[in-house]
């Protein structure tokens, strides 16, 4: 059964700090990694996606995945207040046209203290 | 702008009466997904569209039922709701014309809460 495991959290960092979440997953024929914020109520928004082993940086996000490992993290740099959401790793695996699946954890949430 | 639209925002419906959910999208994306996302859970695939070619997860329950007439609207259909239903249903979209990167990645409409008396 293919995984995607996060930290529900909270995880609480002070504004400015630099905020770190994690993901691992168990199917090592995954292809493709999202990272998606939630607000409260909301609908998931993409943040970023990464495909390649190394580190990925959009803005005050850097993604970086391990696919020896089976980790993919998402840093958030100077976090601010804003930025408090549940984050949603998911992983896709991707076998032809029309047959694909995406998992998705259960969301770390982030609570950036003023 | 190009976007992902669900209607209607807020469902309320009574335990067993059906209910139809839509979605639409001015992406021109391929792929149209349903979800359904409990409180606190990972949002939990239904089914997909690839194009006109319908894909349903093993465990969707038959009570869910969906309907694509075109590329750009699809319709989540629950026959009998239970009070287990209730839950936000994300309608979401993907280009996949390539193998590019970026094809696969998964945009998301706001959503539709689904209230069940």
């Amino acid at each position: 059964q293919k995984e995607v495991e996060q930290n529900s959290g909270p995880l609480s960092v002070p504004e400015g700090a630099i905020a770190s979440l994690n993901c691992t997953y168990s199917d090592r024929g995954s292809q493709s990694f999202f990272w998606y914020r939630q607000y409260s109520g909301k609908s998931p928004e993409l943040i970023m996606f990464i495909y390649s082993n190394g580190d990925k940086e959009d803005g005050r996000f850097t993604a970086q995945l391990n696919k020896a490992s089976q980790y993919v993290s998402l840093l958030i740099r100077d976090s601010q207040p804003s930025d408090s959401a549940t984050y949603l790793c998911a992983v896709m695996l991707r076998s032809g046209a029309g047959s694909y699946q995406l998992t998705f954890g259960k969301g770390t949430k982030l609570s950036v203290i003023p | 702008d190009a976007m992902v639209i669900q209607n209607p925002r807020y469902q309320v419906t009574q335990f067993g009466k059906p209910v139809t959910l839509s979605c639409s999208q001015t992406l021109n994306h391929n792929v149209m997904y349903w979800y359904q996302q409990k409180s606190s859970q990972a949002p939990k695939l239904l089914f997909h569209y690839y194009d006109k070619d319908f894909n349903n997860e093993a465990d969707t329950p038959d009570n869910f039922q969906s309907r694509r007439p075109n590329t750009s609207f699809c319709f989540l259909d629950i026959r009998s709701p239970g009070l287990g239903d209730a839950a936000m249903y994300l309608c979401a979209t993907s280009p996949f014309t390539s193998t590019g990167v970026g094809q696969d990645t998964q945009y998301f409409g706001p959503g539709t809460r689904l209230t069940v008396l």
